[in-house]
């Protein structure tokens, strides 16, 4: 079975720019979280879908973040314009329950 | 509300030693109890859970945690540790009603000298 896929798996851009990050949970999970971890910092919370659904967006930093779930399947992260600050590893997750199951993450550095 | 603390942000043991990592946590509800590792630029992989049942849970490569509700602690034991075990590790916490959304802790770097 499929782990949770995340793409790009590392990526530059300069500040102002745009990135859209995308995730595939693992098959039949409803449920879809994002993470993030700035350079040194904890792991901090994002949001969570479930299915197409946003049931919690209560850690999105600001509006320049956004983050949809076509279909209730993939989802994408979109980071319009782009910080320095911005810079870390963002984790997406999915679970079918009480077990949350992370992906590889993808690394972005704003310059 | 809900929090993980966990003690030391490195541990440096050697090769063969003890492995032990520190995790207190504060819930209002029952909690459900993760230690997650992530070896040097890859992703975050599940160690071990607690939901319910036995307090002692065992996990992969020889980890286990045991949750001790008198001392809201759960901690992350190995007992030899070998160099491959090298790596940050995160105890994380959600609640057992509600939406499952973990709270991690800073995560701890384990150091492992030959």
């Amino acid at each position: 079975e499929a782990g949770v896929t995340q793409f790009p798996s590392h990526s530059v851009i300069e500040k102002g720019q745009t990135v859209t990050l995308r995730c595939d949970p693992i098959s039949g999970h409803d449920n879809l979280y994002w993470y993030r971890r700035v350079m040194g910092k904890e792991i901090k919370f994002l949001l969570h879908f479930v299915k197409e659904s946003k049931q919690d967006e209560s850690g999105m930093p600001n509006n320049r973040f956004l983050a949809e779930r076509t279909g209730g399947t993939y989802s994408t992260l979109k980071v319009q314009p782009a910080e320095l600050e911005d810079s870390g590893v963002y984790f997406c997750a999915s679970s079918p329950g009480n077990t949350i199951y992370f992906g590889e993450g993808s690394w972005l550095t704003v310059v | 509300a809900q929090s993980v603390t966990q003690l030391g942000s490195h541990v440096s043991v050697s090769e063969g030693a003890l492995v032990l990592l520190r995790c207190n946590y504060s819930s209002s509800v029952p909690p459900y109890l993760f230690w997650y590792v992530q070896y040097p630029n890859q992703g975050l992989q599940l160690l071990l859970k607690y939901t319910t049942g036995a307090t002692l849970v065992k996990g992969i490569n020889g980890f286990e945690a045991e949750f001790k509700k008198s001392e809201t602690s759960f901690h992350l034991t190995k007992p030899s540790a070998h160099m491959s075990d090298a790596a940050e590790y995160f105890c994380a916490v959600t609640s057992s009603g509600g939406s499952y959304i973990p709270t991690f802790g800073r995560g701890t770097s384990l150091i492992v000298h030959p």
